[in-house]
């Protein structure tokens, strides 16, 4: 257990719907990322939270969003799920902002759309 | 725009010999350099870091060594075992303008016994 906990681990829905992926960061850290990894593919870097802010963005879509509450867990939202976003979708957390720390990374949600 | 390059995409080595994966990132403002190992289904950890004003480091059978100069860094494994089977994945950070880590595309390392 890394101490980074995600829900669900798999979900399987329609397209079109939307669905929320939780993200509980390991204890005492402040940062959280979000990374979208496709079959066979790279880390996708999608958003970043530190402590309830947005600090950073990378290729995520419109119809995603995403926000850091005050007890600092981190919800995904998608919207209008096409096939193309079924994903493994994994949260990492760090002490802080800023470089030189190194992420724990979460156990994933597999998202499938059919 | 912001890249890290990774090669081999795949490397395939016999059990006790060394395995070397390189990167190259392209922004000369990079201080971080984390690499992670993700075995099949799982997820990706942390195996070893370094800083830009370190040279190398070592972690027994693994080491990392960065050229700030040529923006390339190296991630070696010795003595290779059937366990290090795994894709590992290079990383470059920055700490201002913009904080984000952006990944290599990934080595699909196979180990043969």
């Amino acid at each position: 257990d890394s101490g980074v906990t995600q829900t669900p681990k798999h979900l399987i829905t329609a397209t079109g719907q939307r669905v929320t992926l939780r993200c509980s960061p390991r204890s005492g850290d402040l940062s959280v990322y979000w990374y979208q990894q496709s079959l066979d593919q790279g880390l996708q870097f999608l958003i970043q939270y530190y402590n309830g802010e947005e600090r950073a963005k990378g290729n995520i879509l419109e119809r995603f969003s995403a926000q850091q509450f005050p007890d600092l867990h981190s919800e995904l939202n998608l919207s209008s799920l096409e096939l193309g976003d079924s994903a493994l979708y994994f949260c990492a957390s760090s002490p802080r902002t800023g470089s030189g720390y190194g992420y724990t990374f979460g156990s994933g949600t597999r998202l499938t759309v059919v | 725009g912001e890249n890290v390059e990774q090669h081999p995409s795949t490397l395939s080595v016999q059990e006790g010999d060394s395995a070397v994966i390189k990167c190259t990132y392209s922004d000369s403002a990079s201080n971080y350099f984390p690499w992670y190992k993700q075995e099949l289904g799982k997820r990706p950890q942390l195996i070893i870091d370094i800083r830009s004003n370190v040279g190398e480091k070592k972690d027994q059978r693994i080491a990392v060594t960065l050229n700030k100069t040529a923006k390339h860094f190296s991630l070696h494994i010795t003595e290779t075992q059937p366990e290090d089977s795994a894709v590992y994945f290079c990383a470059a950070s920055k700490g201002t303008g913009g904080f984000k880590t952006i990944f290599g595309a990934g080595t699909r390392l196979f180990v043969k016994a």
